[in-house]
């Protein structure tokens, strides 16, 4: 069975920092895309980074340029989401999600709340 | 930012068809995909490459994509497909790389 756990979320004042963690089971995490997804409240999907299966290619939305990174760890089946220079736009759940292309298993989410 | 076109909301009555467009210049060379989402729960996805179901996905799901327009048909529709659907797309148009999501359709079963 795939699962995809998201973890880190919480409060955090505007220009702080988070990081998040997915842990994934049930998938061969070597073979695997990995992406953050975001969804602010009452809104759309929004999609803001992209690890390839090695990690050496890393895309990210306009939005979040410069100020998010997304890596791997192999060896613990994750993948990460560090986040700096927090603004309250950036208040969403945050979903992680495997696949390259369409998205076939994604995680239950993290809420990132930005505030002072 | 580039979005998918998609109409806000739709109603449809049990056992009828609920058709959801996605409409966009892009989507002329590129496939598209389509996710469930009920409330408070993580997007589910029901076609991928236009018209091909995930296991478990019912056959009333189905998929057609014509010109720049994709269409989610969803036959003989149940209280239960009460969501919000969104299509995506994986830009790969020249040095671009990115994902784009429809701004969703939220389908109310009357």
């Amino acid at each position: 069975q795939v699962q995809l756990v998201e973890s880190g979320g919480g409060l955090v004042k505007p220009g702080g920092s988070l990081r998040l963690t997915c842990a994934v089971s049930g998938l061969d995490f070597g073979d695997s895309h990995m992406n953050w997804i975001r969804q602010s409240p009452g809104k759309g999907l929004e999609w803001i980074a992209y690890s390839s299966r090695s990690g050496r290619l890393l895309v990210y939305a306009d939005s979040v340029t410069g100020r998010f990174t997304i890596s791997r760890d192999s060896a613990k089946n994750a993948v990460y989401l560090v986040m700096n220079s927090l603004r309250a736009d950036d208040t969403a759940v945050y979903y992680c999600a495997s696949g390259w292309n369409s998205f076939h298993h994604w995680g239950q989410g993290t809420l990132v709340a930005v505030s002072s | 930012s580039y979005m998918l076109t998609q109409p806000p909301s739709m109603s449809v009555a049990p056992g009828q068809a609920a058709r959801i467009t996605c409409g966009g210049d892009s989507l002329g060379t590129h496939v598209v995909h389509w996710y469930q989402q009920k409330p408070g729960q993580a997007p589910v996805l029901v076609l991928y490459d236009d018209t091909d179901r995930p296991s478990g996905i019912p056959d009333r799901f189905s998929g057609s994509r014509s010109g720049t327009t994709a269409t989610l048909t969803i036959s003989r529709v149940e209280a239960g497909d009460e969501a919000d659907f969104y299509c995506q797309f994986w830009d790969s148009s020249g040095d671009r790389r990115r994902v784009v999501f429809g701004g969703g359709t939220k389908l109310t079963v009357l």
